[in-house]
């Protein structure tokens, strides 16, 4: 399978615990967004990387939020002392950002977090 | 203020009929919009990328048109079936610091046989 890979897809924890997810980007993409869905809600943006270097974050990841991309392949996303307001799917995406316009940005499965 | 909007939130059409969504952006600058569909519990795949300069773009049953004058797109389905069910995001991405994916709400799209 070469498309983006997120794991786990489930996480359930208890209120307080620290949770990491993995995202596996597509090969040769160098941008990667990290992005968070509550249901019935459309994608609200988190991050981005390019590459190894973290661009942007936004005001939705607060300091409990971390992520990173050491190699500038896969990423983590770490969540410390969870709330139940962080209970949501938790969506991976890379692109390939050269040339003109870009390529289509492809979605992991996501990793659905639940907060108990 | 950078926004996405879609409507109608939901809709409920019969197996067989056609039906239209609708997407109003902000965004700018704008650098291409993008029609995806999301299943329950599924990451979004995309069905239709346009830039400013395409005013519509089919995939299958699938029509988008962009008029990017008024900052509006729709989404045709036609003779929709069982498998349509699921949301359609409209996302928008602006052309700046970022290069940032501006998602709409969606709309849940519900067909019945």
């Amino acid at each position: 399978d070469t498309g983006v890979s997120q794991d786990p897809r489930h996480k359930i924890t208890k209120r307080g615990q620290n949770v990491t997810f993995r995202c596996d980007p597509i090969s040769e993409h160098n941008r990667l967004y990290w992005y968070r869905q509550t249901l019935g809600q459309g994608p609200e943006f988190l991050t981005y990387f390019q590459n190894e270097a973290q661009l942007e974050k936004s005001r939705l990841l607060s300091d409990r939020f971390s992520a990173e991309r050491p190699k500038g392949s896969f990423s983590t996303l770490e969540i410390q002392r969870t709330e139940q307001g962080d209970s949501a799917m938790y969506l991976c995406a890379s692109r390939d950002a050269g040339g003109v316009m870009g390529t289509e940005a492809f979605f992991g499965q996501g990793t659905r977090l639940t907060v108990v | 203020k950078n926004q996405v909007e879609q409507s109608p939130q939901s809709l409920i059409i019969l197996e067989g009929k056609n039906c239209t969504l609708q997407c109003n952006y902000t965004v700018s600058p704008f650098s291409n919009l993008r029609w995806y569909k999301q299943d329950t519990g599924r990451g979004p795949v995309s069905l239709t990328i346009m830039t400013f300069s395409e005013n519509t773009k089919s995939n299958g049953r699938y029509t988008a048109t962009l008029d990017a004058d008024t900052k509006q797109s729709s989404l045709h389905i036609t003779a929709s079936q069982l498998s349509d069910s699921a949301s359609y995001i409209c996302v928008v991405l602006r052309e700046a610091a970022g290069n940032k994916l501006t998602f709409g709400g969606g709309t849940r799209v519900l067909v019945k046989p």
